[in-house]
């Protein structure tokens, strides 16, 4: 069964700043890798998505994430964060004959002036 | 509808009390997904049907949890005699893709979710 880690539980960082939020998937072949975020309140948007080809896939709201095989992580990154990033984060695979897709436990991001 | 629905938004149930909560998937999308997430937790797998057909329940926690999907489109999830650990968030997601659709079909639309506070 798949399973995904993300080891930090709250993030903060200045406006502005770099962002880079970490994924570690488990699973015996490559999965389909996704990072969704999730606004007080609401349900959750699709940032982006990696399912073949180029490791390095750009999503929506400025952000990319980085497949890395060999680490088995799935990063998310941000070059520039705004104060309307501030939400919960979380990364996902969908594995299996129907892609059941599996959460990590998420990362709360808070974005200081 | 464009997006998925989700109702109620919000329901206060007391324990031992039946509920039912309501999704109304994309027009079209072949896969629904029932997931739970408490507070401070990431969503937790439930149940998954591929039109009519419930092909995955191995994530309902008991027996209480039952979900339907009659007609293939509007999806019900019952918890029956309600307990305090119920309490959580039920988000419904579907996807265009079924088990014979290209992988890259398969991206999740989530509802906003329906907040359950058992007392």
């Amino acid at each position: 069964a798949q399973s995904v880690t993300q080891p930090d539980i709250h993030i903060t960082v200045s406006e502005g700043a770099s962002l880079e939020l970490r994924c570690n998937y488990s699973y015996g072949a490559t999965p389909y890798l996704f990072w969704y975020v999730q606004s007080p309140g609401q349900g959750l948007q699709l940032l982006l998505k990696y399912f073949s080809g180029d490791t390095l896939v750009q999503g929506i709201k400025g952000f990319e994430a980085e497949f890395k095989r060999s680490q088995s992580s799935f990063n998310l990154r941000k070059p520039s964060v705004h104060w309307s990033d501030a939400a919960e984060y979380f990364c996902a695979v969908g594995a299996g004959s129907y892609q059941k897709v599996t959460f990590g436990t998420g990362t709360k991001l808070q974005v200081i002036p | 509808g464009a997006g998925v629905s989700q109702s109620p938004r919000y329901k206060v149930a007391k324990r031992g009390q039946d509920v039912a909560l309501r999704c109304d998937p994309i027009s079209g999308h072949v896969s629904l997904f029932w997931y739970q997430q408490a507070l401070g937790q990431g969503p937790e797998f439930l149940t998954y049907f591929q039109n009519e057909a419930q092909l995955d329940k191995s994530g309902l926690p008991s027996d209480r949890f039952f979900a339907e999907r009659p007609e293939g489109s509007v999806s019900t999830l019952k918890i029956q005699r309600t307990q305090q650990e119920d309490s959580a968030v039920y988000l419904c997601a579907s996807s265009l893709a079924g088990t014979s659709e290209p992988s890259g079909a398969n991206v999740l639309t989530f509802g906003a979710g329906s907040r359950l506070t058992v007392l």
